[in-house]
Order: structure tokens, then sequence, then C-alpha cells
């Protein structure tokens, strides 16, 4: 089992939807919560962090922390063309762990 | 502030060629990492670096060396480079602090073994 496991994509979704991208962790240890956005050729930026159980939202974006489902997830409300990119689920316990990353495409 | 630099953005060695990576970061940040990304892998983590003159290995550490200079440089180094080991590689750093836990990445290095 990966340690980080992420929704299977590609994922595509019309303009002014909601995205929803999903995660799973193994260590149930972990203590700090990420998701990154790449876009194509370019590094990860971090956009949402979450460190205790619940829902935390930023702007468009909410991040969702089940800790006793190792569960995270993200919801993109309103979702654009320019929020297509990888979303990478990261998880820190000892050291940072990525998931795969999950491929959104946001159509006009 | 230029955040966390790499060079070089784009390299080709033939099988066996030798080369380093360098990364500096200008934040004053502890912690330095090597990640590598390959299509469908994610990131994965080579070598890290808690503290100056300090470094562990990460998940896939094999046929790589790094070294920690100082604390603004952080080298990785492949020996004799595979082709196996054709992917983009990205320098990341954090601050080591309650309540400062974002990892800063560079832009990347492309390598291409052939």
């Amino acid at each position: 089992q990966k340690e980080v496991e992420q929704n299977s994509g590609p994922l595509s979704v019309p303009e002014g939807a909601i995205a929803s991208l999903n995660c799973t962790y193994s260590d149930r240890g972990s203590q700090s919560f990420f998701w990154y956005r790449q876009y194509s050729g370019k590094s990860p930026e971090l956009i949402m962090s979450i460190y205790s159980n619940g829902d935390k939202e930023d702007g468009r974006f909410t991040a969702q922390l089940n800790k006793a489902s190792q569960y995270v997830s993200l919801l993109i409300r309103d979702s654009q063309p320019s929020d297509s990119a990888t979303y990478l689920c990261a998880v820190r316990a000892r050291q940072l762990t990525f998931g795969s990353g999950t491929q959104l495409t946001v159509l006009p | 502030n230029a955040g966390v630099t790499q060079t070089p953005k784009f390299q080709v060695l033939k099988t066996g060629q030798s080369m380093t990576l360098q990364c500096a970061q200008d934040m004053n940040h502890n912690s330095m990492y090597w990640y590598r990304q390959d299509p469908g892998m994610g990131l994965r983590l080579i070598y890290y670096s808690a503290s100056e003159g300090t470094t562990d290995k990460g998940e896939v550490p094999n046929g790589y060396n790094v070294s920690r200079l100082n604390k603004r440089e952080f080298s990785l180094r492949l020996e004799s480079a595979a082709p196996s080991q054709t992917s983009v590689y990205f320098c990341a750093s954090r601050k080591e602090s309650v309540g400062e836990n974002t990892i800063y990445f560079g832009e990347g290095s492309w390598l291409t073994v052939v």
C-alpha cells in the first residue's frame, strides 16, 4: 500500500462546478497535511495546509481532514480554467510524502 | 528575494557520466531537500538535510550523493548516471520552527540520461 494515495485521474469538470480531490494516507502518526498545485513544467506551489480535523476554507478552496478515516480532501468551488493543473496531496509524519497527483481539467 | 535557486535547468548526460545539481536558498532555512519527479509517481525524496553538516537518505537514495556545503547550499551528485535517473529534480527548503511548515521549491532541473 502506498503511503499517500490520491484518486486516479484525470478529472474533468465544467467551468463553475465544484472539483473534488481526495487523498488517503497510511501513517496514523501523520500530523500535517498539504495540497500543492503544479502547472505543467512548473514546480509545486502550496495552496492549502491543514492540521486538525474538520474544514479549512481559503477563498474558493476548502480542505477537509478526517484523521480517524485517514482521509484528506480538497474542494475547489466555482472552478476556473486557470485551476487546470495537477494537484498533489502531501502528508508529513517523519518526512513529507507526496501522492502521485490528480490531473484536473476545467472545461470552459 | 530569489527563494530557492537550482542549476542547471536542463542537462543531457551520457550513461556513466557524472554531474552535480546545485541548489541554494536565501531564506535562512535549516532544512533542505532533493526530490525527483517521474510521470505518475509524484515527488519522491532522494536525500534531505535537517541542518548544516547533516544529511540523511530519503526514499530513493541509490545512485546519488549529497553535500550540505553550508546553510545556503545543498548539492546533489550523480557519480555514474544511468537512464533510470532521467527525471525532473526539485530542490526545496523549509524553515524548522513552530507554525512554519511550508516547503519552498526551486524551479526544477530536467535531466535526461541517454
